[in-house]
């Protein structure tokens, strides 16, 4: 049972350099998910997508970019990488008609992300 | 934007003890949601309440809802070293918005 997965677990980007995060689940949910975790903090929500083809903007989507050409991928592109990018992201999945809400269900293992 | 604040931040008991940790917000919400997360994985969905007074019990875990939906608790009964880690309460509006509170870090010593 593979879940969500993301790649890579851990990754240090120089100041300026671009990179995708890869978000994969094998549930056939439609709705994906991508957050961000700074120590101590609670998630703070990037984007989502409600289905392949549908993104929409969260709470912090300065920076970042995401697209959904297939239920199955969701990934996250930092174009242009700053130290305040550095942080944990997680991606996240809920089956489409989950009546309690839109809250994600599955998380991934996060990514690591540092900006030096 | 809805605030979750939860309480306390920090807590570290000896094994055994009970404890209960606290979601509040001045914010009505649809459902609520509470997560474990351990250090290094991701977060891992504990229970949802949708009903104003719900009380959930899981195991040795409590979960219950504000009659007015805007808090919720978390009461934990002999507390295990197992039980250590990040409690995340998650709070769900009609619109499909989630807002997550900054968590209570538990420590369980055996």
């Amino acid at each position: 049972n593979a879940g969500v997965t993301q790649t890579p677990k851990f990754r240090i980007l120089k100041i300026g350099q671009s990179m995708t995060l890869q978000c994969t689940q094998d549930m056939n949910h439609n709705y994906m998910y991508w957050y961000r975790q700074d120590p101590g903090m609670g998630l703070k929500l990037i984007y989502y997508s409600v289905g392949a083809g549908i993104t929409d903007k969260g709470e912090v989507p300065n920076g970042y970019n995401v697209s959904r050409s297939t239920t199955e991928d969701f990934p996250l592109r930092l174009e242009l990488a700053a130290p305040s990018q550095t942080s944990v992201y997680f991606c996240a999945s809920s089956p489409r008609y989950y009546k309690i809400g839109n809250q994600p269900q599955h998380f991934g293992d996060g990514t690591r992300l540092s900006i030096l | 934007t809805q605030l979750l604040e939860q309480s306390p931040q920090f807590l570290s008991i000896q094994e055994g003890e009970n404890l209960t940790v606290y979601c509040n917000s001045s914010s009505v919400f649809s459902s609520l949601q509470w997560y474990r997360q351990e250090p290094g994985e991701g977060p891992v969905l504990l229970v949802t309440v949708v009903t104003g007074g719900e009380v959930k019990k899981l195991k040795r875990l409590t979960f219950q809802f504000g009659d007015a939906r805007k808090d919720s608790s978390l009461h934990i009964t002999a507390a295990q070293p197992g039980d250590t880690g990040l409690y995340l309460c998650a709070g769900n509006t009609n619109a499909g918005k989630s807002t997550f509170g900054d968590g209570t870090t538990l420590t369980v010593k055996p």
